[in-house]
Order: C-alpha cells, then sequence, then structure tokens
C-alpha cells in the first residue's frame, strides 16, 4: 500500500510569516511522529499522536510550533512566526502502534523547510 | 538521558569493500535498537532492528550486531555497492517511551 506523504517537499519562506506542514500516514497506523532534522544533527523528536489520547508535545522547541491530527489520520504541524533557525527538514513517521517494542516507524520523505 | 553517537561522521570506500559503521549508546537500558538508511531527498528506510534480547540481525549484505552492556552496535556491509551510498542512522528505543533517539549519522560514499 502507500507510505507515508509529506506535503510540500520543499518550502520556503521569509522570516515571520507561518507555516503549515501535513504528513499522511499510513491508512490504519494510530501512531503518528514528528520529527526535525537539521544540518549536520540528527534526527529530533517533536510530538507523537497516539490514537485518542492526548499527544505527547515534550519535543516542541518553542509555543511557535503547534501540531493536530484530525480523525486519527492527517496530521498538521504549524510554526508561527518562523525563524531561520527554523530551517530544516521536518519528518513525519507513523506506526501501527506505538506502544509495541518491536514496531518499526515508517518515514515520510520530509518536507525541507528554508526560512529566510 | 540517552545519547547516540555515531563514528565516523563519514567514510569513503572503493567498491566490494567490506565495511563497518558504529553506534554506540550511554545507557544500556534499551528496547531495541534499529539501522535505518537515508537517501538524499528520501525519508528514512529501516533496515535492521534488534530486540534488547537479540545479539544480532541480519538481512543480505547486512548485518548488526548488539552488545548492550558496553552500549555499541555495529553495521557490518558485505560487498560493498555504489548503491549502498547513503547515510546510515542508528536509533535506539528505551523502556517507558515509544521515542526513537537518534544517532547523528555515518555519509557512506562507495566509489565505483
Amino acid at each position: 500500500g502507500a507510505g507515508v506523504s509529506q506535503s510540500p517537499s520543499n518550502k520556503v519562506t521569509e522570516k515571520g510569516k507561518d507555516v503549515e506542514l501535513r504528513c499522511d500516514p499510513i491508512s490504519g497506523h494510530t501512531a503518528l511522529y514528528w520529527y526535525r532534522q537539521s544540518l549536520g544533527q540528527g534526527l529530533e523528536f517533536l510530538i507523537y499522536f497516539q490514537g485518542n489520547s492526548a499527544p505527547d508535545k515534550s519535543g516542541l522547541p518553542s509555543d511557535r510550533f503547534s501540531a493536530e491530527r484530525t480523525g486519527g489520520s492527517v496530521s498538521t504541524l504549524t510554526i508561527q512566526r518562523t525563524q531561520q533557525e527554523d530551517s530544516a527538514v521536518y519528518l513525519c513517521a507513523s506506526s501501527r502502534e506505538g506502544r509495541l517494542i518491536q514496531e518499526t516507524q515508517y518515514f515520510g520523505p520530509g518536507t525541507r523547510l528554508l526560512v529566510l | 538521558k540517552q545519547e547516540v553517537t555515531q563514528i565516523p561522521a563519514a567514510l569513503s570506500v572503493p567498491e566490494g569493500e567490506n565495511l563497518v559503521l558504529n553506534c554506540s549508546f550511554t545507557d544500556s537500558a534499551i528496547y531495541n535498537l534499529q539501522w535505518f538508511r537515508q537517501d538524499p531527498g528520501k525519508g528514512l528506510t529501516s533496515l535492521l532492528l534488534i530486540q534488547s534480547s537479540q545479539r544480532e540481525q541480519t538481512s543480505g549484505r547486512l548485518n548488526a550486531s548488539l552488545d548492550k552492556s558496553s552500549g555499541r552496535s555495529t553495521l557490518y556491509i558485505a560487498a560493498s555497492q555504489p548503491g549502498d551510498s547513503a547515510t546510515y542512522l542508528c536509533a535506539v528505543k528505551s523502556p517507558g517511551t515509544y521515542k526513537y533517539i537518534f544517532g547523528t549519522g555515518t555519509r557512506l560514499k562507495v566509489l565505483a
């Protein structure tokens, strides 16, 4: 079946503008994750959704970042008043059920964000 | 706090060589360790997942080992090919969490 998809694939924006990044997980996957990969850095966890449970937002770097997941499927990551340090690749992943120890996460191709 | 380190950061080898990528983690209490491959402009692809009770996993020319007590894992690639050129990431999942902690990766280039 189809994998995780993300849109847009690339986004260039001006400092101070808001951006929205979209993630479509694999159908039937209840767990969804957002990560950020800055140049020369490892993947940094941002937020986790599991079914109808309250999301784990512990990785969000500031209150300018927020995310929601509607209907347990599509997720949107919003960055308000973007700063140049927000420039990174934002990766979304999904898994069948996040609590299972042995399951893998399936990653989307990412959105490359450049803040000028 | 779990930290994951990968050495070397970059590696260039001629085609046909066998090579080893290293991953180390600071907290040996892990659920599993996973190796991923990342191609430019693409997402991550899972290569091998080793449970904490396992010592190694094999898939084709790839073999991953895990030594929890020393906080180390290695990814062995046999008979490397130019198509193996990519960034290789290791990640660990710790007890009580669903999050993976990632290393910064090793950029591999296999020369034809």
